[in-house]
């Protein structure tokens, strides 16, 4: 079993609008979470990092954890065509630094 | 920004090779991983580093050995390969907050 899931698998939204996803842990042992953004062709660039509890926010984008629940969520406001990509959540575990888990990633597709 | 320089950037071999994947990074970080990415599935951690000297299984060792003879230089290879190993491979550098850089990715067909 995949110990970090993201849904959902893919998610059409419309230009203006605001983009939301979800990546949730299997394994209590996790510490930290990121989000990567990976456009068409080209490899993957870190977006934004949560390690604590709470809110996170960078221009449009906004980040949240609940370490209980072992979820984190992205959300992107006034979304752009430029930030259709595959959005792909890690995570690392607190008895293994350095060894980073992805998630199979959620599609983004902006629609003008 | 970070570099991590892949090579070959592509390349196609036969069922029963061999075929060596590099990284190189300039970044002096102490990590570095290699992935595999195919559709459905993420990114999948093959072996990664701490060190020079040092390799660690990852989630889908089978089939794969790496080396890392230096800071700079991480390997992978397929002593047999097989078409299940086509794939798209990510080197990527680790710095001390964890954040990944990735090279560009060496696309690999195996015949």
């Amino acid at each position: 079993q995949q110990k970090v899931q993201q849904s959902p698998e893919s998610l059409i939204v419309p230009e203006g609008g605001m983009a939301s996803l979800n990546c949730t842990s299997s394994d209590r042992n996790v510490d930290y979470f990121w989000w990567y953004r990976q456009h068409s062709g080209k490899s993957p660039k870190m977006l934004m990092s949560i390690f604590s509890n709470g809110e996170k926010e960078e221009g449009r984008f906004t980040v949240h954890l609940n370490k209980a629940s072992l979820h984190t969520s992205l959300h992107i406001r006034d979304s752009q065509p430029s930030d259709s990509a595959l959005y792909l959540c890690a995570a690392s575990m607190n008895y293994n630094q350095g060894k980073l888990i992805f998630g199979q990633g959620t599609k983004l597709s902006i629609k003008p | 920004e970070a570099a991590v320089t892949q090579s070959p950037r592509n390349k196609v071999a036969v069922t029963g090779g061999k075929v060596t994947l590099s990284c190189n990074q300039t970044n002096n970080h102490n990590n570095m991983y290699w992935y595999r990415q195919d559709t459905g599935h993420g990114l999948r951690l093959i072996h990664y580093s701490y060190g020079a000297g040092s390799t660690e299984k990852g989630d889908i060792p089978d089939g794969y050995k790496a080396s890392r003879p230096s800071q700079e230089n991480f390997s992978l290879i397929l002593e047999l390969a097989t078409p299940s190993q086509t794939s798209v491979y990510f080197c990527a550098s680790g710095d001390i907050a964890e954040t990944l850089y990735f090279g560009s990715g060496t696309r690999l067909t195996v015949l």
